[in-house]
């Protein structure tokens, strides 16, 4: 069975503090595995698209990288306003159009 | 623009109601997708459309169902829901079903049972 699950459940960092949020996979053929950033009471907001092991993406203070079992999101000298959850998600070569979502990370990054 | 855009935002319905959730994209995306997402946890699939036709449906309840009008608009018409069913209803689009592409999301409609 396709899964997808994210550590840690919940991160708190200090301004400035940097981190990795962990992202690993078990699925049948990866097609493409997706990080997005959710704000609470809001739809989430595409972050990176990665394909193949040892894909790197980078915008501002994030960059995500893959490997054939599980990814990171690093978050470089984070601010209050990277206070988010954030989501990763797959899509599995098993012939359907499904995007498989693990249970996300919520960070709170302190002034 | 990868704007998708959901309406209402907020609804309130009692149990014997019927009402509507729409989406909109004009992005030219193929596959459309309604998803529930309940207090922290991640959304849950409910439907797909491909080509506007439906191709996976997640054992839904029949008092969800979708609509697909055309390439750019996707509905969910509730009924008869329950209180459980209170959550926030996102719809999402992707440029291909065939394609390993990011889908979009709206914001998202907050829907409460009563």
């Amino acid at each position: 069975e396709d899964q997808v699950t994210q550590s840690p459940e919940a991160l708190r960092l200090q301004e400035g503090e940097s981190s990795s949020l962990n992202c690993s996979y078990t699925v049948s053929g990866l097609r493409g595995l997706f990080w997005y950033r959710q704000d609470p009471g809001k739809g989430p907001e595409f972050l990176f698209t990665l394909y193949s092991a040892g894909e790197e993406k980078e915008k501002e203070r994030l960059k995500a990288t893959l490997t054939k079992k599980e990814s990171f999101l690093h978050i470089t000298a984070p601010k209050p306003e990277d206070s988010a959850t954030y989501l990763c998600a797959v899509q599995a070569a098993s012939g359907t159009y499904k995007y498989i979502f693990g249970t996300g990370t919520r960070l709170k990054v302190l002034a | 623009d990868t704007e998708v855009t959901q309406t209402p935002k907020h609804l309130v319905m009692g149990m014997t109601n019927k009402k509507s959730l729409k989406c909109e994209q004009h992005m030219g995306h193929r596959a459309m997708y309604w998803y529930k997402q309940k207090a922290k946890k991640p959304p849950e699939l409910m439907f797909v459309y491909s080509y506007e036709k439906l191709s996976i449906n997640e054992s839904v309840p029949s008092r969800f169902s979708p609509e697909c009008p055309n390439s750019s608009l996707l509905n969910l018409h509730l009924h008869a829901l329950q209180p459980e069913d209170s959550a926030l209803y996102l719809c999402a689009s992707s440029q291909d079903p065939g394609m390993n592409t990011e889908a979009f999301f709206g914001q998202g409609t907050r829907l409460t049972v009563v």
